[in-house]
C-alpha cells in the first residue's frame, strides 16, 4: 500500500522568496511520485514526476523536486515565487510496477502569493 | 492536441435524485480514470478502465455509483440516488496504454463540480 502526507495545508510567501512544499511518502515498493498544480475550476496538471532516473527532478514554471529515499520525502522548490504559483498542490505516489499505476494523492497545500 | 473534455461542468441537484457525468478522454487514450475531490481533500480515485473493461472499482460505492466505457472511448459516471456527502468535483484523467513505463502521465480534465441540496 501506498500513502502521501503533506506537511501544512495552507503556506503563505512573498513574492519572491522560495517556495517549499513538503511531501513524504510511504510505499512497500520503489515509488513513483508526482507533483500536480490545481488553480481555480481547473483539472489538475502535471508540474513534475520522479521516475527512478535522476533524483533531482526539474518540471514546469520553474519547480524542481528531489527525491531522498533515506528520508521518505519528495520536497517541491521554487527559488523565487510569483503571484501566478498561488494555487493548490498535491503530491501524489504510484507504484513502479504492475499493471494498475495507480495514483494516491494527499490532502493538498494551498500557495499563497503575498504581494 | 485536444485535452480531457468533461461536461457539464456544474452541476446542482436534491439529493435523492439522480445525475450523469460525461468524460471523452484525449484520443488513443487506453486508460480512463474517475476521481472523486471532496472540498479540502486530495482526489480519490473510484474506478479504472483498459479499454472497456473495469481494472479496478474497489472504491467505488457501488450501491449509487456506476460507470461504463461501452465502445472504449467515451465514459459515464452516474449516481443514483444521490446523497449530500456526494457533493464533490468529479474529475477524469486518461492515461495512455498501461505497461509503458513512465509514460502512463495522467491527464486530467476540468472536472464536474456537484452540489447535492
Amino acid at each position: 500500500a501506498q500513502s502521501v502526507t503533506q506537511l501544512g495545508s495552507h503556506v503563505s510567501v512573498s513574492e519572491g522568496a522560495l517556495v517549499l512544499l513538503r511531501c513524504n511518502y510511504s510505499s512497500s515498493v520503489p515509488p513513483y511520485l508526482f507533483w500536480y498544480v490545481q488553480y481555480p475550476n481547473q483539472g489538475l496538471q502535471l508540474l513534475l514526476k520522479y521516475t527512478s532516473a535522476a533524483t533531482l527532478v526539474k518540471g514546469i514554471n520553474g519547480f524542481e523536486a528531489e527525491f531522498k529515499k533515506s528520508e521518505t520525502s519528495f520536497h517541491l522548490t521554487k527559488p523565487s515565487a510569483h503571484m501566478s504559483d498561488a494555487a493548490e498542490y498535491f503530491c501524489a505516489v504510484s507504484r513502479s510496477s504492475g499493471s494498475a499505476r495507480q495514483l494516491t494523492f494527499g490532502s493538498g497545500t494551498q500557495l499563497t502569493v503575498l504581494p | 492536441e485536444a485535452g480531457v473534455a468533461q461536461s457539464p461542468r456544474y452541476k446542482i441537484i436534491e439529493k435523492r435524485q439522480s445525475v450523469a457525468f460525461w468524460c471523452n478522454p484525449i484520443s488513443g487514450h487506453a486508460t480512463l480514470y474517475w476521481y472523486q475531490q471532496i472540498l479540502g481533500q486530495g482526489p480519490k480515485l473510484l474506478i479504472q478502465f483498459q479499454n472497456n473493461g473495469v481494472v479496478d472499482d474497489s472504491q467505488l460505492p457501488k450501491d449509487r455509483f456506476s460507470a461504463e466505457r461501452l465502445k472504449g472511448v467515451d465514459s459515464t459516471l452516474k449516481i443514483q440516488p444521490a446523497k449530500l456527502e456526494d457533493s464533490a468535483v468529479y474529475l477524469c484523467a486518461s492515461s495512455e496504454q498501461l505497461g509503458q513505463g513512465a509514460r502512463n502521465e495522467q491527464f486530467f480534465g476540468p472536472g464536474t463540480r456537484l452540489t447535492v441540496l
